[in-house]
């Protein structure tokens, strides 16, 4: 079992402040890293994709992937309380097409 | 541009019937993977299709099937619910399912089995 992993948190974070989401994946041959947002009762958002080592910046929001450390990270400045949801990482390889998930770290931004 | 539909929203149904969901993908995407979503497990990759073939399988059993049709529109059936069966059950469309191209969901099908 290919296995991707996330603290569950909840992680609290001041609103204003970086939060720091991570996530490792146990599969070498994994090529594809995606982060997706999910409100309680919503399905999940895409917000990042990252394929590279380095960083990847969109707005608010910057993924970081380090292959050799098989550990991708999401960054969230000036977070805001409408950041509070479970943030979820997605893996794919280049040998399926299924995406292999993480079980999400909650995020609560206090005003 | 329209995103992924899934009919129905909710549905509640009993043990032993069975039950079909359905997918209308984004516009132009020919891939279309289902996955279940329970708090305990999280999302698991049920089974993906492209052009009307299966490609991938997830790690469920037999009760659990799919197809897709022409237009890219996508079904899953489970047959004989179990309690276990009660999840948010996600379709995701992607342009063709490969690892360069991103997938997005649905708003996902609540089914509760009584």
């Amino acid at each position: 079992q290919k296995e991707v992993e996330q603290n569950s948190g909840p992680l609290s974070v001041p609103e204003g402040a970086i939060a720091s989401l991570n996530c490792t994946y146990s599969d070498r041959v994994s090529q594809s890293f995606f982060w997706y947002r999910q409100y309680s009762g919503k399905s999940p958002e895409l917000i990042m994709s990252i394929y590279s080592n380095g960083d990847k910046e969109d707005g608010r929001f910057t993924a970081q992937l380090n292959k050799a450390s098989q550990y991708v990270s999401l960054l969230i400045r000036d977070s805001q309380p409408s950041d509070s949801a479970t943030y979820l990482c997605a893996v794919k390889t280049n040998s399926g097409y299924a995406l292999n998930f993480g079980k999400g770290t909650s995020l609560l931004v206090t005003p | 541009k329209a995103g992924v539909t899934q009919t129905p929203r909710y549905l509640i149904k009993t043990r032993g019937q069975q039950v079909t969901l359905s997918c209308s993908p984004i516009s132009g995407h020919r891939s279309v993977s289902w996955y279940q979503q329970t708090p305990g497990q999280g999302l698991q990759f049920l089974f993906e299709y492209f052009s009307e073939t299966q490609r991938n399988k997830g790690n469920f059993p037999g009760r659990f099937s799919g197809r897709q049709f022409s237009n890219s529109r996508s079904e899953m059936n489970v047959s004989t619910l179990e309690l276990g069966d009660s999840a948010l059950y996600l379709c995701a469309s992607s342009i063709s399912g490969s690892t360069a191209h991103e997938q997005y969901f649905g708003p996902g099908t609540r089914l509760t089995v009584t």
